[in-house]
């Protein structure tokens, strides 16, 4: 199974202020396409986790531009360029490049 | 709107039998692949299994935890994937998201979570 591992566990952050979150692979996400297996997801408090970022780096519709990905290979990075009261919530990472989909344990934002 | 609608979750007792349903609506489910994570209260996310499209003959897969005793399936006609869970256990307890996974032209990834279902299991 491919290990997925983010950090940090919790991140505070101020309103306009930026955050970063890493997230690793245990081996490389990048198919034969070029493209990354790997998504970002934010659960709100008392909600499902929503799609922000696919394939790496595309940012889902209805998704803010604050919110970018980067990253290729086994290293990954979601950073948001200045934070809003309403980003708060666990954020994910999760790899689709083989089964089982296996997920970051989580980077909590607290706002 | 397009969205997943997952029902079916509640309480059953140790080694009993529940059905979970997620219902496409909004959009034609036929055509992407279902994956069935689940999460313990405080816990991380656990992926249970997933169903492929009818094109890639409804291939299923299942997580260490839950083969033998799950079982997934998808009646395109009702626009609807299910999760059949047999034998169950008290470590089954959780809330039970299903996902839609994209498999085409534009790149494969999951880009839609059900509202979730808890399943809790009483020994």
């Amino acid at each position: 199974d491919i290990v997925m591992t983010q950090s940090p566990l919790s991140l505070p952050v101020t309103p306009g202020e930026p955050a970063s979150i890493s997230c690793t692979s245990s081996q490389s996400l990048q198919r034969s396409n070029g493209n990354n297996a790997l998504g970002w997801y934010l659960q709100k408090p008392g909600q499902s986790p929503q799609l922000l970022i696919y394939l790496g780096s595309n940012r889902a519709s209805g998704v803010p531009d604050r919110f970018s990905g980067s990253g290729s290979g086994t290293d990954f990075t979601l950073k948001i360029s200045r934070v809003e009261a309403e980003d708060a919530g666990v954020y994910y990472c999760m790899q689709d490049l083989q089964v089982p989909l296996t997920f970051g344990g989580g980077t909590k934002v607290e706002i | 709107e397009v969205q997943l609608v997952q029902s079916g979750g509640g309480l059953v007792q140790s080694g009993g039998s529940l059905q979970l349903s997620c219902a496409a609506s909004g959009f034609v489910f036929s055509g992407s692949a279902a994956h069935w994570v689940r999460q313990a209260a405080g816990k991380g996310l656990e992926w249970v299994g997933r169903i492929r499209s009818a094109a890639i003959n409804d291939a299923t897969a299942y997580g260490a935890s839950v083969k033998g005793r799950f079982t997934i399936s998808r009646d395109d006609s009702k626009n609807t994937v299910y999760l059949q869970m047999n034998s169950l256990k008290a470590e089954d307890t959780a809330v039970y998201y299903c996902l839609r996974r994209i498999e085409g032209s534009a790149g494969d990834f999951v880009d839609l979570w059900g509202q979730g279902t808890l399943v809790t299991v009483s020994s």
